[in-house]
């Protein structure tokens, strides 16, 4: 595997599901992120973790729950989602320790929330 | 509110003709400027970086940065229908005491007709 790779590929959930996103990347990377792509809208960055230290939450709602249990993995958890939170999630990596521009993205997670 | 525009397009090019693309930022400190590439259905792929004023030519691509006016801009030489893509401009800027963050605009949406 190179890269990074995100896992399910698709999901569709309902509003009282619980359900887990997960990332990896075999870059040797220092730092990783979640963003959320919805249609018409910039990329939002929602959490950033450097060396497995969350450093950035951007007023995510508590119903999404980042977990990074080491530099190569990372997990968003989900539950009690709205119609709204569809969007497709975009996990990157990135080298240093500090927010760069040089992220490396994974193929993303499409959800969808009924 | 830290923005960065762009013309959502679309823009449509001839085949071998010359696509431009702008984008403008609204954080006058801001260091590093970015463009990504998405292709329908796909993550983002990181194109070129410039960090200060003037041209940088990678290929058939130059990024330009004038930040005076807070402008960058992306120039595809010798367009091809592969270059079919929505461009993403993002910009690193620094929050206060946060190691920073990468702001996206919405992108463009470049159209390469054979």
């Amino acid at each position: 595997e190179t890269g990074v790779t995100q896992t399910p590929r698709h999901l569709v959930m309902g509003m009282t599901n619980k359900k887990s996103l997960k990332c990896e990347q075999h870059l040797g990377h220092n730092a990783m992120y979640w963003y959320k792509q919805s249609a018409k809208k910039p990329l939002e960055l929602m959490f950033v973790y450097s060396l497995e230290e969350r450093v950035e939450n951007n007023s995510v709602p508590s119903r999404f729950s980042p977990e990074c249990p080491n530099s190569s993995h990372l997990f968003l958890h989900l539950h009690t989602l709205q119609p709204e939170d569809s969007a497709l999630y975009l996990c990157a990596s990135s080298q240093g320790t500090g927010v760069t521009g040089e992220l490396f993205f994974g193929e993303g997670s499409r959800l969808t929330v009924l | 509110q830290k923005e960065v525009e762009q013309n959502s397009g679309p823009l449509s090019v001839p085949e071998g003709a010359i696509a431009s693309l702008n984008c403008t930022y609204s954080d006058r400190g801001s260091q590093s400027f970015f463009w990504y590439r998405q292709y329908s259905g796909k993550s983002p792929e990181l194109i070129m970086s410039i960090y200060s004023n003037g041209d940088k030519e990678d290929g058939r691509f130059t990024a330009q940065l004038n930040k005076a006016s807070q402008y960058v801009s992306l120039l595809i030489r010798d367009s091809q229908p592969s270059d079919s893509a929505t461009y993403l401009c993002a910009v690193n800027i620094r929050d206060g005491g946060s190691q920073g963050n990468l702001i996206f605009g919405k992108g463009t949406k470049l159209s390469v007709k054979p």
